[in-house]
C-alpha cells in the first residue's frame, strides 16, 4: 500500500539556522508533491509544489527538492524565525493526475528556538 | 477575499445522532474534498468532488455521505453509522487540473457526547 513518512518527533532548531525536514515514500508514482503548513486548530496552508520532472523549488526562504529515484523529499526554512513553528505537511498526488485528492503524511512539528 | 467557509467551528453530537457539517467556497472551484484529523494522524480523505452531481469515496467513507448540487457547497453528513466520530474535519478546494496547491477551510471540530 502507499506510504507517506515523515519525522514523527518534533524537530528543534536554533533561530537564524537551516531547518530541513524529510518526506520519504513508498509505492507511489506520484506526479507532483506538495508541502503545507499547519497551525494548531488550524487548516493547512498551501506552500509549494514540486512536479515529479523537476528537481528544486524555491520561493523566499522556502526550498523544496523532489528527488523521484531515492523517493525522497527535503523542505528547506533557511534564516529560520520562531514564527515559522508549525506543523508541516508533505501531501502526494493520490493518482497521476492528482484530481482524485492528495495523500498526507503525519507532518513534522518544526519549533524554531529564540 | 475568495476561500472556503466551513461551519460551524466545533459540533457535538449525541450517540445515534446524524449531523451535517457545511462547506462554501466562492474560488470557482471544480473539486472539492473532505478530509478528516485525529490527532498525530495524517489527514485521511473521506469524500471528494470532480464536478457538479458527481463524487466519490475516498479512503474512509464508510459512516459518511455526501452532495454536490452545486458547485459552491459539499457538505457532509456524519451518520450515525460511523463508529467513531470525533475528529477534525476539513475541506478543501482546488482547480480540477490538479496540480495546484490545495485550499483548505479552518476546520469543523466534531465531538460525540
Amino acid at each position: 500500500s502507499q506510504k507517506i513518512e515523515q519525522n514523527s518527533e518534533a524537530l528543534n532548531i536554533q533561530e537564524g539556522k537551516t531547518a530541513t525536514l524529510t518526506c520519504n515514500y513508498t509505492n507511489y508514482s506520484p506526479a507532483y508533491l506538495q508541502w503545507y503548513r499547519q497551525d494548531p486548530g488550524r487548516g493547512p496552508v498551501f506552500l509549494l509544489l514540486i512536479r515529479e520532472n523537476e528537481k528544486e523549488k524555491r520561493k523566499e526562504r522556502l526550498k523544496v527538492t523532489f528527488d523521484t529515484t531515492l523517493k525522497q523529499s527535503l523542505f528547506h526554512i533557511t534564516a529560520s524565525q520562531p514564527a515559522d513553528s508549525a506543523t508541516y505537511l508533505c501531501a502526494l498526488s493520490r493518482s497521476g493526475g492528482g484530481a482524485d485528492g492528495l495523500t498526507f503524511g503525519k507532518g513534522t512539528h518544526l519549533i524554531i528556538q529564540p | 477575499d475568495g476561500g472556503i467557509t466551513q461551519s460551524p467551528k466545533y459540533l457535538f453530537r449525541k450517540e445515534g445522532q446524524n449531523v451535517t457539517l457545511s462547506c462554501e467556497q466562492n474560488l470557482n472551484h471544480d473539486a472539492m474534498y473532505w478530509y478528516r484529523q485525529d490527532p498525530g494522524q495524517g489527514l485521511r480523505l473521506i469524500y471528494y468532488s470532480q464536478i457538479v452531481n458527481d463524487f466519490q469515496k475516498g479512503d474512509i467513507a464508510e459512516g459518511y455521505s455526501v452532495s454536490r448540487e452545486k458547485k459552491e457547497s459539499f457538505p457532509l453528513t456524519v451518520t450515525s453509522a460511523q463508529k467513531n466520530p470525533t475528529a477534525f474535519y476539513l475541506c478543501a478546494s482546488n482547480s480540477r487540473l490538479g496540480n495546484y496547491g490545495y485550499t483548505f477551510g479552518s476546520g469543523t471540530r466534531l465531538t460525540v457526547v
